[in-house]
């Protein structure tokens, strides 16, 4: 049974550009959650995603969006790259019924130069 | 969601249970206390919650207190493999996105 997965997992943007992340949630979930981890700190969450629809938004700028797509996978795109944005990007998959059980991937480190 | 409040740091000796406190002094009623735990260059991982009684898995057990100001994890028998950072969310759960203080970080010495 295959985890949480996500590509790529190291990426190096210039400030400005715009990138895009993928995550494939864990088999028979269907909600996917994003977080933001700074270097130190906790995980902060971004947004989450059930039936192709962003369901709960953290306090993060309109520059991240998202994506779910039939299949549950995701994709998070962050427009107009600052230095600030550079972190680990952690996607969480769960049952809507069990959210409180999130299974993380690896994560994705951008640095942004 | 309630604050909480945890140690920096922490150590304990392998093979000796490990008690990582938690205070939540505003949590609410219909808010439960979470645990999650991240290894060095992995994703959280899940390890227990309760609303107001004690529960118990496999990973460990975790102790509320009477008014839920506070909780306790427990880790039984701690190997070199429990060290992490260690975090204590208090939600309402459901669709909630979680939130993630700066944890406690738990060293088992050798």
């Amino acid at each position: 049974d295959a985890g949480v997965t996500q590509s790529p997992t190291h990426l190096i943007k210039t400030r400005g550009q715009q990138v895009t992340l993928r995550c494939s949630p864990k088999s028979g979930h269907d909600t996917v959650s994003w977080y933001q981890q700074a270097l130190g700190q906790g995980p902060q969450f971004i947004f989450q995603y059930y039936e192709e629809e962003e369901r709960q938004r953290g306090n993060f700028p309109d520059r991240f969006s998202g994506h779910q797509f039939p299949n549950y996978s995701s994709e998070l795109n962050v427009n107009a790259l600052l230095l600030g944005d550079s972190a680990l990007y952690l996607c969480a998959s769960s049952l809507r019924s069990q959210a409180y059980e999130q299974y993380f991937g690896p994560g994705t480190r951008l640095t942004v130069t | 969601d309630a604050k909480t409040t945890q140690p920096t740091s922490m150590d304990c000796a392998e093979g000796r249970a490990a008690n990582l406190p938690c205070n939540h002094s505003t949590i609410s009623g219909n808010e439960y206390v979470y645990w999650y735990r991240q290894i060095h260059s992995q994703g959280p991982q899940y390890i227990i919650h309760g609303l107001k009684n004690n529960e118990t898995n496999e990973m460990a057990s975790l102790i509320i207190t009477e008014d839920r100001k506070s909780s306790t994890l427990i880790l039984p028998h701690a190997t070199l493999r429990d060290t992490a950072v260690y975090y204590c969310i208090v939600t309402r759960g459901g669709a909630d996105g979680l939130t993630f203080g700066k944890g406690t970080h738990l060293i088992i010495q050798p």
